[in-house]
């Protein structure tokens, strides 16, 4: 089965710039997360999608960042305008099933650098 | 905040060698996962262990779990230079993952 899908792979912009970065899940997987990795740090959740609602985006920036999930399908995550500490690698991931006692695939991520 | 914390930071060894690497989490669980990542594959899961569970195996893979102590382990037998990657533990709650900061292990031929 193809896996998740991310672009571009690499991004680089100036700072106060807008980003978009897309992500297309495994077909049939409900869930859809989005995590910024840090050079150095483990990933960390942004945002989580059920379908297309919002189930924790506690650690959403909301004042820069936004994500969409359009149909329960592919999800588009925004950062407007940038700042250079959002220098990080995002990673898209799905699950099948909803909740964190089942294992997430990850996508190859996208590299975004500020500058 | 990260809840998770894995060490050692970094570790190398010789291929054949095993591998153990530690995880300590602060608050109840539901359950503990561990991943890996390289350049080649991303971020790829390995195994689950839930919270009533002791020791899990899979492959070269063995995975404990001290609920008691809030600490976990992954041993990686006979290592090998495509075992070269970085594994973060990453600790379920009612929701989310939350990950550690990973130990980065490196295997030399």
């Amino acid at each position: 089965e193809a896996g998740v899908a991310q672009s571009p792979r690499y991004k680089i912009i100036e700072k106060r710039q807008s980003v978009a970065f897309w992500c297309n899940p495994i077909s049939g997987h409900a869930t859809l997360y989005w995590y910024q990795q840090i050079l150095g740090q483990g990933p960390k959740l942004l945002i989580q999608f059920q379908n297309n609602g919002v189930v924790d985006d506690s650690q959403l920036p909301k004042d820069r960042f936004s994500a969409e999930r359009l149909k329960g399908v592919d999800s588009t995550l925004k950062i407007q305008p940038a700042k250079l500490e959002d220098s990080a690698v995002y990673l898209c991931a799905s699950s099948p099933i909803a909740g964190p006692s089942y294992e997430q695939y990850f996508g190859p991520g996208t590299r975004l650098t500020v500058t | 905040s990260q809840q998770g914390e894995e060490d050692p930071q970094a570790l190398s060894i010789q291929e054949g060698e095993n591998a153990t690497m530690n995880c300590s989490y602060k608050t109840s669980i539901n359950n503990l996962q561990w991943y890996r990542q390289n350049s080649g594959r991303g971020l790829v899961h390995l195994i689950l262990i839930r919270s009533n569970e002791r020791e899990k195996h899979s492959g070269r893979l063995r995975v404990t779990l001290d609920t008691s102590k809030k600490s976990s382990s992954l041993l990686i037998t006979a290592s090998r230079a495509a075992d070269t990657a970085s594994y973060f533990c990453a600790t379920a709650g009612y929701s989310t993952l939350t990950f550690g900061k990973g130990t980065m292990l490196l295997v030399s031929p």
